[in-house]
């Protein structure tokens, strides 16, 4: 079955920090992946996506992802957080007509 | 506005007492999916729907039914709620799966707590 694993359970940073965000999948066939974002007390919301083509994601609010197919590997980064960016991340993968299955998570705190 | 709707969004119950969160959305989505989200375990799927009366077990079904009678309503049933069933419950909708990166969108969320 397809997994998901986000390395990073809670990451700490200073504003104006660079982030990255670990997230590897599983399954070796055709993927579309997703990063969502859920910030304290509110419900999932999609920062970006991937299907195909460029394997440079870029999305919402400053942040970016690129797919490294080698290496299974759908990383999330942004040059410089803000305080805002506290939030829960989530990465998510779907291969073809399966249910999208989840990552447990990576809790940003953003400090100032 | 498009969105996905889920009721109540607080729920205090006790053990045994049947219970339904309704979810709906107003999308016209042919997938509709059920998570409970747990500190540390992130999001775990129950059940799962690709189309009216078409349902699927997810990871956790496990004191839980649904149904699909119309496109647009996902309830998701606890027939006889136990305390590990106290959790943060997303329901969510994409218009399909599969063939494409469809987003899902994710409603407000239903805090239940089973004493």
């Amino acid at each position: 079955a397809q997994s998901v694993s986000q390395h990073n359970h809670h990451v700490i940073l200073s504003e104006a920090a660079s982030l990255e965000l670990g997230c590897n999948y599983s399954y070796g066939g055709t993927v579309n992946l997703f990063w969502y974002v859920q910030y304290p007390g509110q419900h999932l919301q999609l920062l970006l996506k991937y299907f195909s083509g460029d394997p440079l994601v870029k999305g919402i609010k400053g942040f970016e992802a690129e797919f490294i197919k080698s290496k299974f590997s759908f990383n999330l980064r942004k040059p410089s957080v803000q305080w805002s960016d506290t939030a829960e991340y989530f990465c998510a993968v779907d291969s073809g007509n399966t249910p999208l299955v989840f990552g447990k998570g990576t809790r940003l705190s953003v400090i100032a | 506005e498009a969105q996905v709707t889920q009721n109540p969004r607080y729920l205090i119950t006790v053990t045994g007492k049947k219970l339904t969160v309704t979810c709906s959305q107003n999308m016209n989505h042919e997938y509709m999916s059920w998570y409970r989200q747990d500190p540390g375990l992130g999001l775990r799927q129950i059940y799962y729907s690709m189309n009216v009366e078409v349902t699927d077990k997810g990871d956790v079904p496990e004191g839980y039914k649904v149904s699909r009678k119309e496109k647009r309503n996902f309830p998701l049933i606890l027939e006889s709620p136990s305390p590990n069933q106290t959790s943060l419950y997303f329901c969510a909708s994409s218009l399909s799966i599969g063939g494409g990166p469809y987003e899902q969108y994710f409603g407000p969320g239903t805090r239940l707590t089973v004493t």
